[in-house]
């Protein structure tokens, strides 16, 4: 029951440096989804994907990036990090969009940058 | 804007009923749910209601809508230190229905005191 994986769990950065999350799912999810948890801000929408191929921007999209050329892997990306993106990360996927179809989460990227 | 709000904390002894409270901002939104976060882990769905319904119970939980107040309640019987840990509340407004997207609130935290 591997569920939604996400790949490290913990990293740290220096600013400037780049740097990729995995996300992977084993459940054939189509909809798949990048969240940012800061203290006393909750979770935050950074992408999110629709299906193998599509991605759009959620509620602070701002230097990141994402990918999702698998339809079982979403990536995320910071091509400059910055102390501003030291956060808990969490990936979540659903199996349709539609609002009763719950989204299962990881268990989070705890990224520090310097 | 959309804002969820949640009380930050809370404290019960053992055995008392916790009871975690929200208010939402989309009275259009056709879901809300409540997701549990343990230390160090990801988001796990405890429930959900449908907006036509005023309460739903689920063993020890029982969720409580005033939609007219957009007002949203976990009530947790029995509590026990195991269920020690942040509670989210999140919508899922009608125009984010396609997407999945939710908004969430900043969490709860509740403690349980032995």
């Amino acid at each position: 029951n591997a569920g939604v994986t996400q790949t490290p769990k913990f990293r740290v950065l220096k600013t400037g440096q780049s740097m990729t999350l995995l996300c992977a799912q084993d459940m054939n999810h189509e909809y798949m989804y990048w969240y940012r948890q800061d203290p006393g801000m909750g979770l935050r929408l950074i992408h999110y994907s629709v299906g193998e191929g599509t991605t759009a921007k959620g509620e602070v999209p701002d230097g990141y990036n994402v990918s999702r050329l698998k339809k079982q892997n979403f990536l995320l990306g910071l091509e400059s990090a910055a102390p501003s993106q030291t956060s808990v990360y969490f990936c979540a996927s659903s199996e349709q969009g539609i609002s009763n179809q719950p989204q299962h989460f990881g268990d989070g990227t705890r990224l520090s940058i310097l | 804007g959309e804002d969820v709000e949640q009380s930050l904390f809370l404290s019960v002894r053992e055995g008392d009923s916790s009871v975690i409270n929200c208010t939402y901002t989309d009275s259009s939104s056709t879901y809300l749910y409540w997701y549990k976060q343990e230390p160090g882990a990801g988001l796990q769905l405890l429930t959900y209601i449908f907006s036509n319904m005023d309460m739903k119970q689920d063993q020890r939980l029982t969720v409580l809508l005033n939609k007219k107040d957009k007002h949203l309640s976990l009530r947790i019987a029995d509590t026990q230190t195991g269920d020690s840990a942040i509670y989210f509340c999140a919508e899922s407004p009608p125009w984010g229905g396609s997407q999945g997207n939710l908004i969430f609130g900043k969490g709860t935290k509740l403690s349980v005191k032995p």
